[in-house]
């Protein structure tokens, strides 16, 4: 059963360290999302991938967020330094290439930042 | 600007009753409009989506949709709810061409009683 992988799940670290989130896309994929999921903010688009290529990362805080896809099998999102505002559930998602196709969610990343 | 609305933060239904989660977007050009349902601790799943043809969708779960380009929505319906239907439904809509970015609305607790 195809799926997204995202690791970690769950990360609790201190302001100021950095924090890198991992995502494995499904094997095929050429599209890849990151979403920010927030109580106040609902769901954000961070940035997104085609073949391997950023896109748009205009939802992206640039000074401390970078997104990465070093391979088609790995994206990789980091907050250097982190800040208590950045706490909230990150997600990955994966599309195939056509338009009209849906986005595969992972099961989100929770970040709390103290 | 593209963008999509769901007008009710909440929606509180009793099991067996018809329920409807509402939906209208805002593009320029043709759409592509999905239904995602969120439980908790989970990430998103896709439930159905409109590409062209028939205006009614049949989705996951027995979920179905109505898109109607005239009053630009797509609502979420299902004839009979059930307690376990009780989730956070998000509406998204894409473009046809060009940005391959899904909008994603601010989504609708569903909450079906017993």
């Amino acid at each position: 059963d195809a799926r997204v992988t995202q690791t970690p799940r769950h990360k609790v670290t201190e302001m100021g360290q950095e924090v890198t989130m991992r995502c494995q896309p499904i094997l095929g994929h050429n599209t890849v999302f990151w979403y920010r999921q927030t109580m106040m903010q609902g769901l954000e688009l961070l940035a997104y991938f085609r073949n391997r290529a950023p896109l748009d990362d205009s939802g992206m805080p640039k000074d401390r967020f970078s997104a990465e896809m070093p391979d088609a099998t790995l994206a990789t999102l980091k907050i250097q330094p982190s800040e208590p505002r950045d706490s909230a559930v990150y997600f990955c998602a994966s599309g195939p290439g056509g338009q009209n196709t849906e986005a595969f969610f992972g099961q989100g990343t929770r970040l709390t930042v103290v | 600007a593209q963008s999509v609305a769901q007008p009710e933060d909440q929606v509180n239904v009793a099991e067996g009753n018809p329920l409807t989660v509402k939906c209208t977007y805002s593009v320029s050009g043709n759409p592509y409009l999905f239904w995602y349902v969120q439980y908790p601790n989970r990430g998103l799943q896709f439930l159905l989506k409109y590409i062209t043809g028939d205006n009614l969708v049949k989705g996951s779960y027995g979920f179905e949709a109505e898109f109607n380009k005239s009053q630009t929505s797509f609502h979420l319906k299902k004839p009979s709810a059930l307690v376990s239907d009780s989730a956070l439904y998000f509406c998204a809509v894409r473009v046809t061409s060009g940005t391959y970015k899904y909008i994603f609305g601010t989504g609708t607790r569903l909450k079906v009683l017993a």
